[in-house]
Order: structure tokens, then C-alpha cells, then sequence
């Protein structure tokens, strides 16, 4: 099945207690990105990665490191998280940026940080 | 800025209506993509359809279809014949044609009640 995968799908830490969000794609997708949803702020983006080569800062990357260093994975790293990143994170792929078919999203890690 | 705007937090229908999403965005650009993402409460998030600026003819898929308005900058998402399964946060995002960062931007989001 093509899909996004996402882990964990909850998670409770503390603040400055570093951390990853794993996200692994079986589509061969070159364009992956990280998104985070908050109430009446839709989705932001936080890192895209156009390929393995090419990886670049989004709308609100303050706090986050992510790495690509093989096109199915795409993990995103908080250093020290604060609990202004208390968020709903969403890792997404697309064969061609989004354009023509979309975003294949995965199932969303529900981060409290206290 | 690129911004979109839906101005309705929350919306009910009853099974088997027809219920329409509003969209607004603003954008100084000709060329880009409108979409409609659904977010049932499995939190998965999924494309819903899909509509080019530059095709003068409203996208439809299934019971899905939009208004595109390019002019009045408007991208409106009909439902006909409404399901408990539509119930969901509902979604609408931009995207520059010529976006090399695949940004999209989405709107605060609408939460759709169906009622049976």
C-alpha cells in the first residue's frame, strides 16, 4: 500500500528533552515536507525537501532541524523542544511538489510538550 | 502575502443535503493551484479535489464540485448529497504554479457536521 508513514502517533515530553519524528514514504516521492497544525492557523509549512540534495527552511522552521539523507525518509528533529511546539504534526510527499496530484499526507503525531 | 480565508468555523447538514464550504484567497499571481483537503477525525488528511487557475471549468469529483471565481478570488466547495462520512475539518489551500518549495498554504479550516 503507498502510504506515508508517521511514528509516533502521540507523544509526551518534557521541555529541552530532544526528540524525532520519523516519516518514511514507500512512492518514491523526490518532494517531502513537514507541516504543523494549529487551531485557526490551518497547516505551516516547517521544512520541505525538493530532493536528497536539497533541503530548505519553510514558514516557520524556528526549533526544527530535519535530514534527508535518503529519499524515503525524512525525519524531523526538535533539539530542544518548548511548549510553544505543542502542535499537531503532519509529514507529507508528492512526486511533483504538490502541483498535479497532491500531497499523500501520513496520519499526523500529536506532540505535547510540558 | 498569499493568504486564505474560510470564514465559516463550523458548518451542520443534514444526510442527503447539499451544504457549500466558502473560500477566499488572496494572491497577485495568475497562475497556481487551488485544492480542497478533507480531515475526518482519523486526523488523515486527504486531497479532495483539485482545481487549476488557468481552466476556466469547475473541477468535479463525484459529489464533490467547486465555484471558482478567479476574479472575485473565490474557490467555493459544494457537497450534494451529504454522507455521515463527510463529517470532517475541511481545507482549502493554494499553491503558486511556479512554487519550487511545494508550499502549500491553507485556510483556517471549516468543521462539517453531517446529521442524520
Amino acid at each position: 500500500e503507498a502510504q506515508v508513514t508517521q511514528n509516533p502517533r502521540y507523544l509526551i515530553t518534557v521541555t529541552g528533552k530532544k526528540l524525532t519524528v520519523t516519516c518514511s514514504q514507500n512512492m518514491n516521492h523526490e518532494y517531502m515536507s513537514w507541516y504543523r497544525q494549529d487551531p485557526g492557523l490551518g497547516l505551516r509549512q516547517i521544512y520541505y525537501s525538493m530532493n536528497v540534495e536539497v533541503t530548505d527552511k519553510g514558514d516557520v522552521p524556528e526549533g526544527y532541524k530535519v535530514s534527508r539523507k535518503e529519499k524515503r525518509n525524512f525525519p524531523l528533529i526538535l533539539e530542544s523542544p518548548s511548549p510553544n511546539q505543542t502542535s499537531l504534526y503532519f509529514c507529507a510527499s508528492s512526486p511533483d511538489g504538490g502541483r498535479g496530484y497532491g500531497y499523500t499526507f501520513g496520519s499526523g503525531t500529536r506532540l505535547t510538550v510540558v | 502575502a498569499q493568504t486564505v480565508t474560510q470564514s465559516q468555523p463550523e458548518m451542520s447538514v443534514q444526510e442527503a443535503e447539499t451544504v457549500t464550504l466558502s473560500c477566499t484567497y488572496d494572491t497577485s499571481e495568475s497562475n497556481y493551484y487551488l485544492f480542497w483537503y478533507k480531515q475526518p477525525p482519523s486526523r488523515q488528511m486527504i486531497l479532495v479535489i483539485r482545481q487549476e487557475a488557468y481552466k476556466q471549468q469547475n473541477a468535479t469529483e463525484n459529489r464533490f464540485s467547486v465555484n471558482f471565481q478567479k476574479a472575485a478570488k473565490s474557490f467555493s466547495l459544494k457537497i450534494s448529497d451529504s454522507q455521515l462520512g463527510d463529517t470532517a475539518m475541511y481545507f482549502c489551500a493554494f499553491m503558486h504554479r511556479s512554487s519550487n518549495t511545494g508550499k502549500l498554504i491553507f485556510g483556517q479550516g471549516t468543521t462539517l457536521q453531517v446529521k442524520p
